[in-house]
């Protein structure tokens, strides 16, 4: 069963603004992750943040987590035209499985 | 010097026909993977392999079967190809520090088998 949840589904925001995604999931995890995914190409690894983190900031990308709510963020901020893609969320519950939301689609109007 | 390579990029075939795609890395990497990314963009794993050897398979129908001849290379072939199985399919690959967890996985491009 899909563990992870995204939202909003679709985000389209200005150029320069901020945009925040949201995860939600179901279980106890070990990690979670943040992948970007251009269109027509594979995922690409943005950040990694463990249970016992609370937030992460890697250049303009900064996740929180909150494994009380079992919900984690992204926060792009000063968003650029090359943000446009989607952005998916996963969870390691061990068993080196990562479980994948069904991701955000971002868009950067110019 | 792409760091996970599949081939085809493009399958177009028809239902009933067995097909293969290939996958390759090249970062050393011990543990490799499929996945199937569907049209609403739901990708979700299929098989993983590590060293070789088959750790997970996901209650995939037994006409997919991978083939990891070694580390680096993670295969999979499809017998008696159906319309459902038209998806993209992507191939990956981690580090695996031995603590049953998932750290960084890297992509492949994928590949997209539209079955008619």
């Amino acid at each position: 069963s899909q563990q992870g949840e995204e939202d909003p589904q679709a985000l389209s925001i200005q150029e320069g603004e901020n945009a925040t995604m949201n995860c939600s999931y179901k279980t106890s995890i070990n990690n979670l992750q943040w992948y970007r995914q251009n269109s027509g190409r594979g995922l690409v690894h943005l950040i990694l943040i463990r249970s016992n983190e609370r937030e992460k900031h890697s250049g303009r990308l900064r996740v929180t987590l909150d494994t009380s709510k079992k919900s984690s963020s992204l926060l792009i901020t000063a968003s650029r035209a090359a943000d446009t893609a989607s952005y998916f969320c996963a969870t390691s519950q061990g068993a080196q499985k990562l479980v994948f939301g069904q991701g955000t689609r971002l868009t950067i109007n110019p | 010097d792409t760091a996970v390579s599949q081939t085809p990029k493009y399958l177009v075939t028809q239902m009933g026909n067995d097909k293969s795609i290939k996958c390759e890395q090249n970062l050393g990497h011990d543990t490799m993977y499929w996945y199937k990314q569907d049209s609403k963009k739901f990708l979700k794993i299929m098989f993983s392999y590590n060293n070789k050897e088959l750790i997970i398979n996901e209650t995939v129908p037994n006409r997919f079967s991978p083939k990891s001849p070694d580390k680096a290379h993670l295969n999979l072939h499809i017998n008696s190809l159906e319309l459902g199985d038209s998806a993209v399919y992507f191939c990956a690959s981690s580090h695996n520090l031995g603590t049953g967890d998932s750290y960084e996985q890297y992509f492949g491009p994928g590949t997209r088998l539209t079955v008619t």
